[in-house]
């Protein structure tokens, strides 16, 4: 079981806001920068923010990211079909090495 | 733009060795670290492990004592071995590129199933 724990599922309405928080500890995020990953069924993981909150060339601004002591977040404003995917943080552990999140399903309703 | 093309046997048998290759095609290879990842069936991603273009290792301590990762940086690539594969090495595996502290970018990822 991953040591960086995010909700099972979020889901808004099309143009809408979901926020997916991921909860790790002080050997974790609390102590390195956070990523994140958008994972669509059959493709390769992409990366959407690196460094707790930054955007690679690319990725649409609405993709944002944030970190505040043990936690970071992955807010998606505008939602779109498109986005329907299942989403990863990820970060080192003083302990374990990499590790990435439980994994988050976005449903847009 | 760097891409990764991977390959390798797909179907194993229990106890059977895992090898997948990786190549890195258009962009640079020294000075980055490369990784590899896995998912199983219905569960998030696993990290396994990296290596840095000069050989350099580090594994999950969970899949330490069955994981070699290597680099041939003659032909660009990185191969992983895993020993000993059970059922529930059944997995999506995926090579990356990891830069400092991201994987970007990824493989097509290569589906491996143990069976007997």
């Amino acid at each position: 079981q991953s040591v960086l724990t995010q909700p099972p599922s979020v889901s808004a309405a099309p143009g809408q806001k979901v926020s997916i928080s991921c909860s790790g500890s002080s050997s974790n995020i609390g102590s390195n920068y956070v990523s994140w990953y958008q994972h669509l069924p059959g493709t390769a993981p992409k990366l959407l923010i690196y460094d707790n909150n930054k955007r690679p060339s690319g990725i649409p601004g609405r993709f944002s990211g944030s970190k505040s002591g043990t936690s970071a977040t992955l807010g998606i404003t505008g939602l779109q079909t498109g986005d329907e995917a299942d989403y990863y943080c990820g970060t080192w552990d003083s302990s374990l090495g990499r590790v990435f999140g439980t994994g988050t399903k976005v449903t847009v309703l | 733009q760097v891409q990764l093309q991977q390959w390798g046997a797909g179907l194993l048998k229990p106890s059977e060795t895992l090898s997948l290759t990786c190549a890195v095609n258009g962009g640079s290879f020294s000075g980055y670290y490369w990784s590899w990842i896995r998912q199983p069936p219905g569960k998030g991603l696993e990290w396994i492990g990296e290596i840095h273009h000069d050989g350099s290792t580090t594994y999950n301590p969970s899949l330490k004592s069955r994981v070699t990762i290597s680099v041939d940086t003659s032909k660009n690539q990185v191969s992983l071995i895993l020993n000993s594969m059970t059922a529930a090495d059944t997995a999506v595996y995926y090579c990356a590129r990891l830069s400092k502290n991201w994987f970007d970018p990824w493989g097509q990822g290569t589906r491996v199933t143990v069976s007997s």
